[in-house]
């Protein structure tokens, strides 16, 4: 079931430059997206979000850019720093469902060069 | 900063023993999640607890495994009888009723023999 999809394993990018990490979903009903940060042994870090009445969310370094019509979001870290190194997961929900799991992409492993 | 908490970080067990994974979630959140991620594969919701009872469930949550919320603070996954697929890293989740985000911890690492 790969209603959350990340394709591509992994991204290398030089210090200060932009990182671009992608997401696709299928499921039309999400209305809530996320981004977390993932250290190897550490539990999943809350990044940002986006709902689907927008298109753009901005926090500090991070930008999330929703297209609903494409059923894409991304994640635009700038400037990228080596402490920004980590697994990158996308995850989305449906905010008004009982429940709001989170259902996960596979994960983008990020490495920022000094 | 509120955080959510679990314990034990790693533990150890034989195949068909009885386990608990404990979870102490930030204190004024309501819905509470198990997710689980196999070494190398997406992290996989496994159930949701809201008002004292599982909201949803998957596929994978299955009679051996149980949850309960014991007191006011903490929040279990039992498994009964565990089999060596089970091994895996659990990780807890809570989130408020105004937002759809969730706040992980740090997870325990499930180890089966």
């Amino acid at each position: 079931d790969q209603q959350v999809k990340q394709n591509s394993p992994s991204l290398s990018v030089q210090e200060g430059r932009i990182s671009i990490l992608n997401c696709d979903y299928t499921n039309s009903m999400f209305d809530y997206f996320l981004w977390y940060k993932k250290y190897p042994a550490e539990g999943p870090t809350f990044l940002i979000s986006i709902s689907s009445i927008k298109d753009k969310n901005e926090d500090g370094r991070f930008t999330v850019f929703l297209n609903k019509s494409a059923k894409h979001l991304s994640l635009h870290i700038v400037p990228s720093q080596p402490g920004d190194s980590a697994v990158y997961f996308c995850a989305a929900s449906i905010f008004s469902s009982n429940t709001g799991k989170l259902i996960f992409g596979q994960g983008t492993t990020l490495q920022v060069k000094p | 900063e509120p955080e959510v908490t679990q314990t034990p970080s790693h533990q150890v067990t034989q195949m068909g023993q009885e386990v608990i994974l404990r979870c102490v979630p930030i204190s004024n959140h309501l819905y509470f999640y198990w997710y689980r991620q196999i070494l190398g594969q997406k992290v996989e919701f496994l159930v949701s607890f809201y008002n004292n009872e599982i909201s949803e469930k998957s596929e994978i949550f299955d009679d051996q495994f149980s949850v309960e919320r014991p007191d006011g603070s903490n929040f279990t996954l039992k498994i009964r009888s565990t089999k060596l697929e089970d091994s895996a890293m659990y990780f807890c989740a809570s989130r408020g009723d105004t937002t759809d985000t969730q706040y992980f911890g740090p997870g325990t690492r499930l180890t089966v023999l």
